[in-house]
């Protein structure tokens, strides 16, 4: 398989579940995203992870946890999550735009629609 | 604070009409790219331009950065409507961060 994939597509839980989002990429990137698009922001960067260590983090709530195991997966972990918080969870993977050549080129999976009920 | 102005943030066209969207910044980039997300996906990279100068071509669509890299480009010619979604224009900033233009919305009419 080539690319990035995400599990699930489609995701509907309820304010108390705890449930986690898991993206995969095979392309051999040394650096991993989490992104949040809904309606009234188009695209928000939530988290950026480097050969697995959290190298941003833009002020994202506590009750979205990422995990980063190795340089092929990243997960993010939900919990006590708010209705506002329904939006289109995209990963992406890229080579670290931090390294030497590095331009950042992103390649993102189809994302996980996420509805909060 | 760099930043990437994008416009129009919306465009609404018929099939066949010619369309051209604006990527600008105060600031000197070293690259910048351009995606485009169709509905229900993830948005998918278009082209990298790194020359200030540089035009690149990709069927109907012609990209072009800059002479002093501080804008870019996208124009459409004869659009249709695959060519429906939205086209974000992204570049990297001087501390290695991503930074994002606002996206354009591109509707074409059949």
């Amino acid at each position: 398989e080539t690319g990035v994939t995400q599990t699930p597509r489609h995701l509907v839980m309820g304010m108390t579940n705890k449930k986690s989002l898991k993206c995969e990429q095979h392309l051999g990137h040394n650096a991993m995203y989490w992104y949040k698009q809904s309606a009234k922001k188009p695209l928000e960067l939530m988290f950026v992870y480097s050969l697995e260590e959290r190298v941003e983090n833009n002020s994202v709530p506590s009750r979205f946890s990422p995990e980063c195991p190795n340089s092929s997966h990243l997960f993010l972990h939900l919990h006590t999550l708010q209705p506002e918080d329904s939006a289109l969870y995209l990963c992406a993977s890229s080579q670290d735009p931090r390294g030497p050549g590095g331009m950042g080129e992103q390649y993102f999976g189809p994302g996980t629609r996420l509805t909060v009920t | 604070t760099q930043l990437l102005e994008q416009s129009p943030q919306f465009l609404s066209i018929q099939e066949g009409e010619n369309l051209t969207v604006y990527c600008n910044s105060s600031s000197v980039f070293s690259s910048l790219q351009w995606y485009r997300q169709e509905p229900g996906e993830g948005p998918v990279l278009l082209v990298t331009v790194v020359t200030g100068g540089e035009v690149k071509k990709l069927k109907r669509l012609t990209f072009q950065f800059g002479d002093a890299r501080k804008d870019s480009s996208l124009h459409i010619t004869a659009a249709q409507p695959g060519d429906t979604g939205l086209y974000l224009c992204v570049s990297i900033g001087n501390t290695g961060k991503l930074i994002f233009g606002q996206g354009t919305t591109l509707q074409v009419k059949p």
